[in-house]
């Protein structure tokens, strides 16, 4: 099993769609998450912590459900600029200061 | 710029050469890793350095790869009598951190553009 999971897709939405995704992980122990965003052929970028009481940037929302080990990102009205692969991030602290990312998600926002 | 810098940004070698990638972090970073990403996967950790200890080495990193901080500053990662196989995204991220190799501040890892290697 994967130590974090997501759902490929991709996803071609309209413009103005409410779009969500899903991120499972595996180790329990895992402190802290992220979701990153990258762009096609450019590095990853940080989009967003995500905190146990759920957390909002704009128009991106965050969920960690630590019982289930389900994260979660929402994005409203979504704009043409929010195509990217959305990649969910775990940082296993204990140890190693080191990302597990997810094979990531990509977007694509349709005019 | 003030980011994180990479070079060469593309390196196209022969199967069985040994290539060299350099990466200069931001300059008040500590911390500094090594991540390769494939077509279609989420990068992947290969090792990382605290000043200028090589604090943790992924299984991935076979006795081919090796990298090194010197000065604690840039660090470089050489691949050895590479192979197709080897052909991937090398991305090195840097941030700053406080504290030993356990739970420890830590903050947000900036990631340099990349070196992307093929191997003919």
């Amino acid at each position: 099993r994967k130590e974090v999971e997501q759902d490929p897709g991709p996803f071609n939405v309209p413009e103005g769609a409410t779009v969500a995704f899903n991120c499972t992980y595996s180790n329990s122990a895992s402190q802290s998450f992220f979701w990153y965003r990258q762009d096609c052929r450019k590095e990853p970028k940080l989009l967003m912590s995500v905190y146990s009481s759920g957390n909002e940037d704009g128009r991106f929302t965050a969920q960690l459900n630590r019982a289930s080990q389900y994260i979660s990102l929402l994005i409203r009205d979504s704009k043409l600029s929010d195509s990217a692969t959305y990649l969910c991030v775990v940082n296993l602290i204990q140890g190693a200061q080191k990302l597990v990312f997810g094979q990531g998600t990509r977007l694509t926002i349709n005019p | 710029d003030t980011g994180v810098s990479q070079n060469p940004r593309h390196k196209i070698t022969k199967r069985g050469q040994n290539v060299t990638f350099r990466c200069d972090p931001i300059s008040e970073h500590n911390r500094l890793y090594w991540y390769r990403q494939t077509l279609g996967q989420g990068p992947e950790f290969l090792t990382y350095f605290q000043n200028e200890a090589q604090l943790e080495k992924s299984r991935l990193l076979s006795d081919r790869f090796s990298a090194e901080r010197p000065k604690g500053s840039f660090s470089t990662l050489e691949i050895q009598r590479t192979e197709q196989g080897d052909s991937a995204m090398y991305l090195c991220a840097s941030s700053f951190g406080i504290g030993g190799t356990g739970v420890s501040g830590s903050y947000e890892q900036y990631f340099g553009p990349g070196t992307r290697l093929t191997v003919t």
